[in-house]
């Protein structure tokens, strides 16, 4: 039974970086049929991409995030890592980590975890 | 970047109905179009993939139809834990996008 959970500050302040991981069980993130990503939920809004990566290969990101996003995966740990730079309260949402498979579905998603970016 | 927009942006119905919602894409997606399900407080719910692939575990009562710019997600016989919002994706080209989303409310 695959799991997601995310971790990480539920509060940050602006201008700083954002840093949240995702412990996974039940599946190894190195397995190359199935990609790793986040997706972001502002409060009654709808859904965003923000980016993916293969075991295998580079990451996708979302440009409207520009530079400031950087996913990263640690086999050891068996957990996936989204690092956003620079938050402002536009950033303020919850933040979902996910599996997807190769047709790019997302198929198993964590519960998810409310970062707000306030002083 | 692929805009994809839901229509309507929110329905009402009631139990035992036949309902569709449509999603269209500014630019063709081919079969890269799923579908997923939200309940308040929930993470979304993955239902369809490619157009019509129905998730394991879905019930048969949803369905997929559609290729390249409009695709429709129907429930045959609404139940009362269908009434949830509904989004679709395009993963045919990066970034991946979400249409606005389906409000399914009771009527």
């Amino acid at each position: 039974q695959l799991h997601l959970q995310e971790s990480g500050p539920g509060l940050v302040k602006p201008s700083e970086t954002l840093s949240l991981t995702c412990a996974v069980s039940g599946a190894l993130i190195t397995r190359t049929d199935h990609n790793w990503g986040w997706v972001r939920q502002p409060p009654g809004k709808g859904l965003e991409w923000i980016g993916s990566i293969y075991f295998s290969g580079s990451p996708y990101y979302n440009p409207s995030l520009n530079s400031r996003v950087t996913i990263s995966l640690d086999p050891s740990k068996n957990h996936f890592s989204l690092s956003l730079t620079s938050v402002t309260a536009a950033d303020t949402a919850i933040y979902y980590c996910a599996r997807g498979i190769r047709t790019g579905a997302t198929d198993s998603w964590g519960p998810g975890t409310l970062v707000t970016v306030s002083s | 970047d692929i805009h994809m927009t839901q229509s309507p942006s929110s329905l009402s119905a009631s139990v035992g109905d036949r309902v569709t919602i449509t999603c269209r894409a500014s630019q063709s997606v081919d079969s890269f179009l799923n579908w997923y399900q939200q309940r308040p407080g929930e993470a979304p719910k993955l239902l369809i993939y490619t157009t019509s692939t129905l998730q394991s575990g879905v019930p048969s009562r949803f369905s997929g139809s559609g290729s390249g710019t409009e695709f429709t997600l129907a429930i045959s016989s609404l139940q009362p834990e269908d009434f949830a919002t509904y989004y679709c994706q395009q993963t045919s080209r990066s970034p991946v996008t979400f249409g606005q989303g389906t409000r399914l409310e009771i009527k």
